[in-house]
């Protein structure tokens, strides 16, 4: 079974510019979480959504940054403009809710976007 | 905001030891609990879940739970060199049933042969 897909595996843009990652869920799975991983801060949640819709934005860091899972198969992370602070490892993972049972929710990663912002 | 802490590393030991990781987490209520492994330059891994009260066994891996002391931990047995990686602890969000998790920084452990 094909996992968490994420494209590009690596970024280099120059700050100012637009960059915009994106992931595919395992199929059947219809909660999806953006993460960012850097040394100082360790794993961060951006975003994630339940059955397409954003549930908690909370973490995203600044307006800079904006989500959408325009369908249950692809959602896509963009920040306009970047800055190179903004240098991380983007992870997307998904998993499947079972509301009402105890056990649930294991997260399954994608290989993660590096992005490196000069 | 909830706190996931793991003990401080870097934890290093020999091959054929045991290692053991722990964690604990602020929020009573949480009933799901996860061990990540991260090699170098991957992503997470899954490696084990742990619902219940006492020990989980898989393979040279058991996990812990005391929900009491709101502890976590994670035995590897017979260590190996390849078990070299940072590990994560994670733990449901009880305000959420939708899959949250919180995760601790990481406890990164090296086995030296």
């Amino acid at each position: 079974d094909a996992g968490v897909i994420q494209s590009p595996r690596h970024e280099v843009t120059e700050m100012g510019q637009e960059v915009t990652l994106r992931c595919k869920p395992i199929s059947g799975h219809n909660s999806l979480f953006w993460y960012r991983q850097t040394m100082m801060r360790g794993l961060e949640l951006l975003i994630y959504f339940n059955n397409n819709v954003p549930i908690d934005d909370s973490g995203m860091p600044e307006d800079r940054f904006s989500a959408k899972m325009p369908n249950a198969s692809f959602s896509t992370l963009k920040i306009q403009p970047s800055e190179p602070r903004d240098s991380a490892v983007y992870f997307c993972a998904s998993s499947q809710d079972r509301r009402g049972l105890v056990m649930a929710y294991e997260q399954y990663f994608g290989p993660g976007t590096r992005l490196t912002v000069t | 905001q909830k706190e996931v802490e793991q003990n401080s590393g870097p934890l290093s030991v020999p091959e054929g030891a045991i290692a053991s990781l722990n964690c604990t987490y602020s929020d009573r209520g949480s009933q799901s609990f996860f061990w990540y492994r991260q090699y170098s330059g991957k992503s997470p891994e899954l490696i084990m879940s742990i619902y219940s009260n006492g020990d989980k066994e898989d393979g040279r891996f058991t996990a812990q739970l005391n929900k009491a002391s709101q502890y976590v931990s994670l035995l590897i047995r017979d260590s190996q060199p390849s078990d070299s990686a940072t590990y994560l602890c994670a733990v449901n969000d009880r305000g959420s049933t939708l899959g949250r998790l919180y995760f601790g920084r990481g406890t990164q452990l090296t086995v030296w042969p």
